[in-house]
């Protein structure tokens, strides 16, 4: 199956800094991206679509000036979690499908961004 | 927007035997899959199983669309298929709504 990875794994910031967070798909091109948000012992929510050379696509509810995300090549997604919070503490998956084939996705392994 | 919804929300089972997942959605859809998220999180594709039935060893799904449900069986449990199971729909664009998922605990 296709591959895509996420950096950091594991991140730990103090409050008031931002964190960025790359998504890339390592062995196909991905022209839209996904991410996510899990909370503990819940299911994945969509925060956003990141397009390819266009301005991402925010789920209602999520704020688009704390989460940047920026859709640079046909490989690379980041999400930039900007003057986090404690609250912001997540874990934060990204997917991508398969250009072409727009149906099945692939996940990355998720980033636990735990905010102090 | 689509509903999803998975039933049982938990289930524990002995090594060795068998069980039935099952995800119910709201409306037409393009895409289902089913996913196991292990304990550190990765989400490990299953299936890709708009329609039809699909076997992968131990594992196969079968869905049916027109009644708006997909099952997901394990049989011949291990104690490494323990983890969260996952159904998961695609709605217009690409985008994946997810169930609530079944928390599978299998004991030795």
């Amino acid at each position: 199956g296709a591959v895509v990875s996420q950096h950091p794994s594991r991140v730990i910031c103090k409050s008031g800094t931002s964190v960025k967070i790359e998504c890339r798909s390592l062995d196909f091109q991905a022209t839209t991206m996904f991410w996510y948000r899990q909370f503990p012992k819940k299911s994945l929510m969509l925060m956003a679509t990141s397009n390819e050379g266009s301005k991402a696509t925010y789920e209602q509810g999520v704020e688009k000036d704390k989460f940047l995300i920026n859709h640079a090549s046909l490989t690379l997604s980041t999400l930039t979690v900007t003057s986090a919070h404690p609250e912001d503490s997540s874990f934060y998956i990204c997917s991508a499908p398969i250009a072409g084939n727009s149906y099945e996705q692939y996940f990355g392994p998720g980033t636990r961004l735990t905010v102090t | 927007g689509i509903q999803v919804e998975q039933s049982p929300p938990d289930l524990i089972l002995q090594e060795g035997a068998n069980s039935t997942l099952r995800c119910n959605f709201s409306d037409s859809v393009n895409n289902l899959q089913w996913f196991h998220q292990n304990p550190w999180g990765q989400l490990i594709n299953l299936f890709y199983i708009p329609s039809g039935t699909k076997q992968n060893g131990r594992l196969s799904a079968t869905t049916v669309a027109t009644e708006r449900y997909s099952l997901l069986y394990i049989s011949s449990s291990q104690t490494t298929d323990s983890g969260v199971y996952f159904c998961a729909v695609q709605e217009y664009g690409n985008k994946l709504v997810f169930g609530a998922g079944t928390i599978l605990r299998v004991k030795s």
